[in-house]
């Protein structure tokens, strides 16, 4: 299975960037590499996705490492809603269409 | 555009009670997958499904069943529930697969508790 590694929670202050990392060194050659957040009781959002070369939206930024075995989402400048779980998301299984979220980052953003 | 709507958003059960959730989209979406998120934890795939016809298992599938018939539903069943299956339950659509640069798109969840 491929597998996302992301640490469990990170701290930012308001108005800073913040790095949130993912480690997927058993992804599979062509698999796009997808980001979600949650925020409290609420479903999981899209944020941005990528497949090799750095992507920006406007929420974010998706910097993708050279071999595609990690990959760090940027907010560029956190706010209090940004505080939430960020999910790191890759395919289940090479050959099925299951995909699985890891456990996730939980983004804290002091005022 | 309504999304992935589920209902009900909030529902009691005793235990051994059988009960479905529904899930819609109308968006046109071949994948669907039904997720379960207990307290502090991450979202645990249930049962997923890739078109009207198809459906398999995912993580977590025991005490659960599934069944696509049309393209835009997508119910959960109970089957006996248990105190265990007490968790907020998300389903989720795409138009493909995720692995293809697909968007999901989730429902708000349905809050469950089995007593």
């Amino acid at each position: 299975d491929a597998k996302t590694t992301q640490p469990n929670s990170m701290e930012s202050n308001e108005e800073e960037p913040v790095h949130l990392p993912c480690n997927h060194s058993t992804i599979s050659g062509t698999d796009y590499i997808h980001w979600y957040r949650q925020l409290p009781s609420q479903g999981p959002e899209y944020v941005i996705h990528g497949l090799t070369s750095n992507v920006n939206n406007r929420m974010a930024s998706l910097a993708i490492a050279e071999d595609r075995k990690s990959s760090t989402l940027i907010l560029h400048r956190a706010t209090l809603r940004d505080a939430a779980v960020y999910y790191c998301i890759l395919r289940g299984d090479s050959g099925t269409y299951k995909y699985i979220f890891g456990t996730g980052t939980r983004l804290k953003v002091l005022a | 555009n309504a999304g992935v709507t589920q209902t009900p958003k909030f529902q009691v059960l005793k235990t051994g009670q059988s009960m479905t959730l529904q899930c819609a989209q109308d968006m046109n979406h071949e994948y669907m997958s039904w997720y379960r998120q207990d307290p502090g934890m991450g979202l645990r795939l249930i049962h997923y499904s890739v078109g009207a016809g198809i459906t398999d298992q995912g993580e977590v599938p025991n005490g659960y069943n599934v069944s696509r018939s049309t393209t835009e539903d997508f119910p959960l069943r109970l089957l006996s529930a248990a105190p265990s299956q007490t968790s907020v339950y998300f389903c989720a659509s795409s138009y493909g697969p995720i692995y293809s640069g697909n968007t999901i798109y989730f429902g708000e969840g349905s809050w469950l508790t089995v007593v």
